[in-house]
């Protein structure tokens, strides 16, 4: 079985400013994917970055990057110059190679971005 | 492209109701998955198909809840008898086959009173 923990309920920032969001998971799969997923008020889970965990070089995506620190079972998320319409839930997810299980989600982190 | 589909977008029930929730997953999208979102909670797997097997539904509380998908397209989540505690958002993710990244659909929000 596989968990996911993110231990910030909720971040608030500036706009323009970079902000970083944690996630820990783990599992005892060898193949696995990680993903962040953004949530906001309309509900709509949109995808925002994955990463494969085989692959040692960092997803990125425009102005969100990750951090995987395949050793520490850490996935944390950068997201540079944040936008108002970066507020939202943000949910890390880790899914196992075969797919089989469905997505494992954390509890989430609700991110404020101030102007 | 089109996204996941879903409808109705809300629903508001009294407790003991039957309620019937509908997916249109992504063209071509040969997997379909649905999970409950409960308030403050990230989402939970209910029940994921390949085409119009059943591969996990290990979490579907079987003795009200069941789901089906006809001809490996769309799919239908029925509960009955609903219970208070069934109040959720439900989400419907398609992804294609050993690609392994779901696209989600705008979700039901169901009240149960």
């Amino acid at each position: 079985a596989q968990t996911v923990t993110q231990s910030q309920p909720e971040m608030s920032v500036q706009e323009a400013e970079t902000v970083t969001l944690s996630c820990t998971y783990d599992t005892s799969e060898s193949n696995y994917y990680l993903f962040w997923y953004k949530q906001p008020p309309s509900r709509q889970m949109i995808l925002v970055i994955r990463q494969e965990a085989y692959k040692q070089q960092n997803a990125t995506e425009n102005r969100f990057s990750v951090n995987f620190q395949k050793a520490a079972k850490s996935f944390s998320l950068k997201i540079s110059d944040s936008q108002l319409g970066d507020t939202a839930m943000y949910f890390c997810a880790s899914l196992s190679g075969g797919g089989a299980d469905g997505l494992t989600f954390g509890k989430g982190t609700h991110l404020i971005i101030q102007p | 492209e089109a996204g996941v589909a879903q409808s109705p977008r809300y629903k508001i029930i009294e407790k003991r109701q039957s309620v019937a929730f509908w997916c249109n997953p992504i063209s071509g999208h040969a997997t379909l998955y649905w999970y409950q979102q409960i308030l403050g909670q990230g989402p939970k797997l209910l029940i994921q198909f390949q085409n119009n097997g059943v591969v996990d539904d290990s979490q579907l509380p079987k003795d009200r809840f069941s789901a089906e998908r006809l001809k490996g397209v769309d799919s239908t989540l029925k509960i009955q008898p609903a219970k208070l505690e069934d109040s959720a958002v439900y989400l419907c993710a398609s992804s294609e086959p050993f690609l392994e990244t779901q696209y989600f659909g705008p979700g039901t929000r169901l009240l149960v009173l």
